[in-house]
């Protein structure tokens, strides 16, 4: 099993660009999330989907879309790049869905972007 | 609204001493807490998980967390630190009642020096 996989490992944006970062696991896991890492703030929720066909927002979902067409692929797209949104992205899944599930979340190795 | 928080950014120790990296959390129903450990630029790992039962559960690495109720803590503890413990430690929980999302805290640097 690849687990848990993020492509790019980096990228450099331009304000206004748009882009599109990928993730794919292969565990067949229901749940998928999208999160960014900030000095000082921990992780932070953006997007999160309990299955295919169904994405919700999380905590921090301005500037982003999520669809999740497969169990598989849970890609992330920045509209209209911010240097806000200069962050490190991490990609999670998990088994089950729902709010009732007590597993553990398997991360990707994250994607380090900058925009400027 | 769930939360959790992590009081101290950075905690350092001596190899061979105790460890601990201190945890409290807030949430409306019974609580489904975790800890990851971020080693530097990769993912995070799952270290250990309360669901219920036991207060103390043991997890990855020989670490171990306490969980209280009545004082909202899950802190995680090592017996005797490594250097090789030198990481970002995170503290998350997930609310039952509150979806499926997962907080996490804003995390905690432990130094062990040799």
């Amino acid at each position: 099993n690849a687990g848990v996989t993020q492509t790019p490992k980096f990228q450099v944006l331009k304000t206004g660009q748009s882009m599109t970062l990928q993730c794919a696991q292969d565990m067949n896991h229901e749940y998928m999330s999208w999160y960014r890492q900030d000095p000082g703030m921990g992780l932070r929720l953006i997007h999160y989907s309990v299955g295919a066909g169904i994405t919700d927002q999380g905590e921090v979902p301005n500037g982003y879309n999520v669809s999740r067409s497969t169990t598989e692929d849970f890609p992330l797209r920045l509209l209209s790049a911010a240097p806000s949104q200069t962050s490190v992205y991490f990609c999670a899944s998990s088994v089950g869905a729902g709010g009732f599930s007590y597993n553990e979340q398997f991360f990707g190795p994250g994607t380090r972007l900058t925009v400027l | 609204a769930q939360s959790v928080a992590q009081p101290e950014d950075q905690v350092n120790v001596a190899e061979g001493n105790p460890l601990t990296v201190k945890c409290t959390y807030s949430v409306s129903g019974n609580p489904y807490l975790f800890w990851y450990v971020q080693y530097p630029n990769r993912g995070l790992q799952f270290l250990l998980k309360y669901i219920t039962g036991d207060n103390l559960v043991k997890g990855s690495y020989g670490f171990e967390a306490e969980f209280n109720k009545s004082q909202t803590s899950f802190h995680l503890k090592k017996p005797s630190a490594l250097v090789s413990d030198s990481a970002l430690y995170f503290c998350a929980v997930r609310d039952p009642n509150q979806g499926g999302k997962l907080i996490f805290g804003q995390g905690t640097e432990l130094s062990v020096k040799p």
